[in-house]
């Protein structure tokens, strides 16, 4: 069955200082991947998504991601952390179905100290 | 565009009661889902639909009952609620279903069960 684990539960850093969020998936055939980020009491908002295409992938708000199909990792970074980005980070996936199913982890949650 | 709506945001029901979550989407598309959210959890497919009047079950279906009679709105019914179904739901959407759509999520609706 396909599987996204997300190493870390919660994350803390300083403003300013990078942000690193890790992602897993369970090896398959051409995996689309997804961060989504959802503020408090608020709905999912797309970051960024990888669909093997260039395999360094720019989101918004100074995000990125690097899909390694060795490692079979797909990691969310960004150099400088703002405090508007404290936040709950999801890492997706789809493939396999016809309807474009997505499997989430478990969730990240960031917080940012001043 | 308003994108992907939900209502009502907040509900108690006791346990026994029935309800329906509403979800609408303005953007003509296809394919619309509907997922729970449980701390710690991740996002879980309840249903999903892949036109008017097609409809399937997800991984967690029990409890729970759709119907899709327009493109826009897509309807999620609580038959007998349980405190099980304490939860956020969320409606999505997206154009085809393809593995690289990206799925556009509502603000979600908080519901309680007593």
């Amino acid at each position: 069955a396909q599987s996204v684990t997300q190493l870390d539960s919660h994350v803390s850093v300083s403003e300013g200082t990078p942000v690193l969020l890790r992602c897993n998936y369970s090896s398959s055939y051409s995996p689309s991947l997804f961060w989504y980020v959802q503020h408090p009491n608020k709905g999912l908002q797309l970051l960024l998504k990888y669909t093997s295409a260039a395999t360094l992938v720019k989101g918004i708000n100074g995000f990125e991601a690097e899909f390694k199909k060795s490692e079979t990792s797909f990691h969310l970074t960004k150099p400088s952390a703002h405090m508007s980005d404290a936040a709950e980070y999801f890492c997706a996936r789809s493939g396999g179905t016809s309807y474009g199913k997505l499997t989430f982890g478990q969730g990240t949650i960031l917080t940012v100290h001043p | 565009n308003a994108g992907v709506t939900q209502t009502p945001k907040f509900r108690i029901l006791k346990i026994g009661q029935s309800m329906t979550l509403q979800c609408t989407q303005d953007m003509n598309h296809n394919y619309m889902y509907w997922y729970r959210q449980d701390p710690g959890m991740g996002l879980k497919l309840i249903y999903y639909s892949v036109g008017a009047g097609i409809t399937d079950k997800g991984e967690v279906p029990n409890g729970y009952n759709v119907s899709r009679s327009t493109t826009e709105d897509f309807p999620l019914r609580l038959e007998l609620a349980a405190p099980s179904q304490t939860s956020v739901y969320f409606c999505a959407s997206s154009y085809q279903g393809a593995r690289t759509d990206t799925q556009y999520f509502g603000p979600g609706t908080r519901l309680t069960v007593l």
